[in-house]
């Protein structure tokens, strides 16, 4: 059984720090890695996709990839409340290219 | 807004019912997907389908029903559901599964209660 696992957390940081999530995936074959941010009640929204090993910088999001150790993270920086919300790591299965998620990380930044 | 609609937003529903689920996509993607969101559980694939073709069915009791008139278009029929599949519905689209790169993004979900 393929698995993308994440801790669920919470995961609690002060405002202006930064927060470190983190995803290991169980295919070593996956090529395609996303970070999806979900609001309490609202639906998935792409932050972020990643394909080559290292890192890779949008705003204040960067996701780094560690084929190697099969694992991707998402840093944030300059954490701000309106950051709050669940982060889903997603992986795609390179036999039938279907999406694996994790159960998600609940992230609190407080004020 | 992702380009991906969905209705209804919210539907609360008895286990005699007959309803449906709409998702319309404005993207120009090829491929469409249902998904099951249920509390504390990862996404949960139900269906997908590939220039309207239907490529997977993850085992999905009969009580759900897809279909898939155009590439645009994704409808779930509901019947004699039961209360534990409240959950939130969402669809998806992308441009071409068989991509490796290919992207999903999602609808605003439709979240079901079954009376």
């Amino acid at each position: 059984q393929k698995e993308v696992e994440q801790n669920s957390g919470p995961l609690s940081v002060p405002e202006g720090a930064i927060a470190s999530l983190n995803c290991t995936y169980s295919d070593r074959g996956s090529q395609s890695f996303f970070w999806y941010r979900q609001y309490s009640g609202k639906s998935p929204e792409l932050i972020m996709s990643i394909y080559s090993n290292g890192d890779k910088e949008d705003g204040r999001f960067t996701a780094q990839l560690n084929k190697a150790s099969q694992y991707v993270s998402l840093l944030i920086r300059d954490s701000q409340p309106s950051d709050s919300a669940t982060y889903l790591c997603a992986v795609n299965d390179p036999n039938t290219g279907k999406l694996i998620f994790g159960q998600g990380t609940t992230l609190q930044v407080k004020p | 807004e992702t380009g991906v609609t969905q209705t209804p937003r919210h539907l609360v529903m008895g286990m005699t019912n007959k309803k449906s689920l709409k998702c319309e996509q404005h993207l120009g993607h090829n491929a469409m997907y249902w998904y099951k969101q249920s509390a504390k559980k990862p996404l949960e694939l139900m269906f997908v389908y590939n220039f309207k073709e239907q490529t997977e069915n993850n085992s999905v009791p009969s009580r759900f029903s897809p279909e898939c008139p155009n590439s645009s278009h994704l409808f779930l029929h509901l019947h004699t559901l039961q209360p534990e599949d409240s959950a939130l519905y969402l669809c998806a689209s992308s441009q071409d599964r068989v991509l490796s790169t290919d992207t999903q993004y999602f609808g605003p979900g439709t979240r079901l209660t079954v009376l």
